[in-house]
């Protein structure tokens, strides 16, 4: 089974410029999650979609962030423009629907640096 | 000791030692537990889960203890290997919730 898939690995940008990342989840998995791991803690949720629909994005920083996941499958996650905080690793986790819902696998993730 | 800021607690041990690595939760309402394995440059990985319901669970070379009198994780790591070198999360899950919040990580350190 093919794991989630993230690009790019890695991505440098400057302070007030956009950038955009992608998640393509696990096949069959109906959510899908975006994190955000800031250097020497644990991941925090930012965005759970179900399907196509957004189920919390209440830790989105809505102002400058903003995720879609257009045809229920592939995602993206877009800052404009970022910030030098927004410096970390941010990752994509999918899981099936339901009770096996905790099957949560998680991609490699994008390590974003702002400078 | 735990340390702050950027500094991830860090457990270091010889290989073939056995690993204890804690961990305190903080919602009594969560009745769903993991321990997460993360590599450099890679994402956290599922090691072992244990329900509210079960006070130790044991896998491969691992164990899980969870004491909800004090909100206390454990993960045991038997004859620990150079392989296990990484950092270990413990994440909660609230009843009816399938998100993990994560706590902060341990970084174990193995060597050979």
């Amino acid at each position: 089974e093919a794991g989630v898939a993230q690009s790019p690995r890695y991505k440098i940008i400057e302070k007030r410029q956009s950038v955009a990342f992608w998640c393509n989840p696990i096949s069959g998995h109906a959510t899908l999650y975006w994190y955000q791991q800031i250097l020497g803690q644990g991941p925090k949720l930012l965005i759970q979609f179900q399907n196509n629909g957004v189920v919390d994005d209440s830790q989105l920083p809505k102002d400058r962030f903003s995720a879609e996941r257009l045809k229920g499958v592939d995602s993206t996650l877009k800052i404009q423009p970022a910030k030098l905080e927004d410096s970390a690793v941010y990752l994509c986790a999918s899981s099936p629907l339901g009770p096996t819902g905790y099957g949560y696998t998680f991609g490699s993730g994008t390590r974003l640096t702002v400078v | 000791g735990e340390s702050v800021g950027l500094h991830l607690p860090t457990l270091s041990v010889q290989e073939g030692d056995n690993s204890i690595i804690n961990c305190a939760y903080s919602n009594s309402a969560s009745d769903y537990f993991i321990w997460y394995k993360q590599e450099s440059g890679k994402g956290p990985q599922f090691i072992i889960d244990i329900r509210s319901n079960m006070d130790k669970r044991q896998g491969q070379r691992v164990t899980v203890l969870l004491n909800k009198t004090v909100k206390h994780l454990s993960l045991q790591i038997a004859a620990t290997q150079p392989g296990d070198s990484a950092v270990y999360f413990c994440a909660e899950i609230p009843g009816g919730s399938y998100i993990p919040t994560f706590g902060r990580g341990t970084s174990l350190i193995v060597h050979p």
